[in-house]
């Protein structure tokens, strides 16, 4: 059971630039939503899914897209990578969107836009 | 506007001290208060509250909500060296039926021998 993964580790991208994040998760759980950290402000949502085909806006979805294939899998994907978006991204998933349950997060991603 | 605001920001103290770190929050459609621990990855999950005066302890370390005055406090006693990293804040809310973590600033804690 490798709980939440997350690919890559580490990118560097070019402003402009393309590119997804991995994330993939083993124990069903309905619920994935991604992150970003930066320093002094804590984990913000950027986009959430509740189930296969179903993604919603978080709190700073700007400049990401998400889909949702699969139970396992929801990819972020960063459609022109600007300055701002340098950060450490988190994948984290939960058993049911609508209980109580804790989340848990994948080791991270930091992405730096150059 | 959903916030959580966590204090003090950065906390440095001698093993075997005891520390209190405080988070408070106004959020819409409160479920409960989780605490995590983030070392140099990802959080791990430390508590979860969700009733007013009940307190949760594992080991060194313990939490209590209070709903009325919409905080929470993490109490680590004895402390020691590998107690070192933030320790995040983050308020569950029901938010067109799906669950949404609201975060604080985080804390960061420093722990010296």
């Amino acid at each position: 059971n490798a709980g939440v993964t997350q690919t890559p580790k580490f990118q560097v991208l070019k402003t402009g630039q393309s590119m997804t994040l991995q994330c993939a998760q083993d124990m069903n759980h309905e619920y994935m939503s991604w992150y970003r950290q930066d320093p002094g402000m804590g984990l913000r949502l950027i986009h959430y899914s509740v189930g296969a085909g179903i993604t919603d806006q978080g709190e700073v979805p700007n400049g990401y897209n998400v889909s949702r294939s699969t139970t396992e899998d929801f990819p972020l994907r960063l459609l022109s990578a600007a300055p701002s978006q340098t950060s450490v991204y988190f994948c984290a998933s939960s058993y049911d969107p609508s209980g109580v349950y804790e989340q848990y997060f994948g080791p991270g991603t930091r992405l730096t836009v150059t | 506007e959903d916030k959580v605001v966590q204090s003090p920001l950065s906390l440095v103290v001698h093993e075997g001290d005891t520390v209190t770190l405080n988070c408070s929050y106004e959020v819409t459609n409160f479920r409960s208060l989780l605490w995590y621990k983030q070392e140099k990855k990802a959080p791990t999950f430390l508590f979860m509250l969700t009733s007013s005066g009940i307190e949760k302890k594992s080991g060194r370390l313990s939490s209590i909500l209070d709903k009325k005055e919409l905080f929470s406090i993490l109490n680590i006693t004895a402390t020691q060296t590998g107690d070192s990293a933030i320790y995040l804040c983050a308020v569950d809310s029901l938010i067109q039926g799906a669950q949404k973590l609201v975060f604080g600033q985080g804390t960061r804690l420093t722990i010296n021998p």
